[in-house]
């Protein structure tokens, strides 16, 4: 299956920073999913972005699919972008998901 | 309209017992799939279904595991001599075409089933 990797792990960010966080994988893909799972452990949908660059707000994502990386770029921070963002690549239609970057934003 | 909906959204069961887990897809959605997380992981495919057939079950992990969907909507993860290491958050997600390529799938809030 696809291999995805993300970094940092972790990221603590003072209120009002800019932040960017990667995710790489290890085979050409049709669908790349950005998730934020709250501290209730929702998975919110951030962008669904196989290509090219999006933006909605205070975040925006980039995926270079033939250099096989995305990243998720958080301007900006609020307490509230607290929580573990996830970058999930199609896998022969499941999701194959990156283990996550914890952001904690501290006021 | 109405999101991805499962129940219950917490199970505490003893090892050995039998638990299912429900969940309602977005309505018109015929894609549904089953996820698992493990504390501090990414969460892991289950099985996909496409309309009421089961398309892969590649992720269940052993025979005590089994899912249906008999009316190609609501969905039930079964889970037969539960063991202390099925204690996990269980996610179903959906999407709205036949799964694959240029889907996007959307969540609902899990169920956190605890086995003691």
């Amino acid at each position: 299956g696809i291999q995805v990797e993300q970094s940092p792990p972790d990221l603590i960010l003072q209120e009002g920073a800019n932040s960017t966080l990667r995710c790489n994988f290890s085979d050409s893909v049709n669908n790349l999913q950005w998730f934020h799972q709250n501290p209730w452990g929702q998975l919110i949908n951030l962008f669904y972005i196989p290509s090219g660059t999006k933006q909605n707000g205070r975040l925006s994502a980039t995926t270079v699919a033939t250099e096989r990386y995305s990243l998720l770029y958080i301007s900006s921070s609020q307490t509230t972008d607290s929580g573990v963002y996830f970058c999930a690549v199609e896998d022969d239609y499941k999701l194959s998901f990156g283990a996550g970057t914890t952001v904690t934003v501290r006021a | 309209g109405a999101g991805v909906s499962q129940t219950p959204s917490n199970k505490v069961t003893e090892k050995g017992k039998y638990v299912e887990l429900r969940c309602d897809p977005i309505s018109g959605h015929t894609a549904l799939y089953w996820y698992r997380q493990s504390l501090g992981q990414g969460p892991e495919f289950l099985i996909y279904f496409q309309g009421t057939g089961a398309a892969d079950d590649s992720g269940l992990p052993n025979d005590r595991f089994f899912a249906v969907r008999p009316e190609g909507s609501v969905s039930t993860l079964k889970i037969q001599r539960t063991e202390r290491g099925d204690s996990a958050v269980y996610l179903c997600a959906s999407s709205l075409g036949a799964g694959g390529y240029g889907e996007t799938q959307y969540f609902g809030p899990g169920t956190r089933l605890l086995v003691l």
